[in-house]
């Protein structure tokens, strides 16, 4: 079965310094990979995905991710973070073939100024 | 811009009532997720249908939880009894039939059993 684990279940982060959330994914077959956000009171958004083809990602807010399939990872990382990055971040993982998506236990990103 | 409805946004309710909550996915999606966020357990997977049918409801407390889709424009989450322990926020999700297609989620329903 597919399973998800972010490791870091809180990142505090000055203003304009960069940030990594890590994400590890466990899965027998070839699986897509998302990353969400969600701001307080409000449901998750989708922020970028992997499919296939070129492993760095690149979502929205400037964010983007790599695929490593030997570390069977997903990590997301910003170049620079804004006092508006504050929101929790989960990783998912759907197997190819199937429509089950299962996500990690968030990340949650408090930028400080 | 088309999105998930969810309805009651907030429900208190007291031990032993049933609890009903509701969701409307966005028009042509073929496939909802029900999901419980706690801080302790993050976000569960309680269900999921994919045209009406359900998939997979192994997440969910079969002897008190039931979900439905009477239709193709409603999906249901109900609570009977409810119990201090189901207080948490209930989330609906939408999508298509595609493991690449990003699931749409709706506001929640944050529901306290006192």
């Amino acid at each position: 079965a597919q399973s998800v684990t972010q490791l870091d279940s809180q990142v505090p982060v000055f203003e304009e310094a960069p940030v990594e959330l890590r994400c590890n994914y466990s899965s027998s077959v070839s699986v897509y990979l998302f990353w969400y956000v969600q701001y307080p009171n409000q449901g998750l958004q989708l922020l970028l995905k992997y499919l296939s083809g070129s492993t760095l990602v690149k979502g929205i807010n400037g964010f983007e991710a790599e695929f490593n399939k030997s570390q069977t990872s997903f990590h997301l990382r910003k170049p620079s973070v804004h006092i508006s990055d504050t929101a929790e971040y989960f990783c998912a993982v759907v197997t190819s073939g199937t429509y089950k998506y299962i996500f990690g236990t968030g990340t949650r990103l408090k930028v400080l100024a | 811009d088309a999105r998930v409805t969810q309805t009651p946004r907030h429900k208190v309710t007291e031990m032993g009532q049933e609890v009903t909550m509701r969701c409307q996915p966005i028009l042509g999606h073929n496939t909802v997720f029900w999901y419980r966020q706690t801080m302790m357990q993050g976000l569960e997977l309680l269900a999921y249908f994919r045209n009406r049918a359900p998939l997979d409801d192994s997440g969910m407390p079969k002897d008190r939880f039931s979900a439905e889709m009477p239709d193709a424009t409603l999906a249901t989450l109900k609570i009977q009894p409810s119990e201090p322990r189901d207080s948490a926020v209930y989330f609906c999700a939408s999508g298509l039939q595609s493991g690449n297609s990003p699931l749409h989620f709706g506001n929640g329903t944050r529901l306290t059993v006192t």
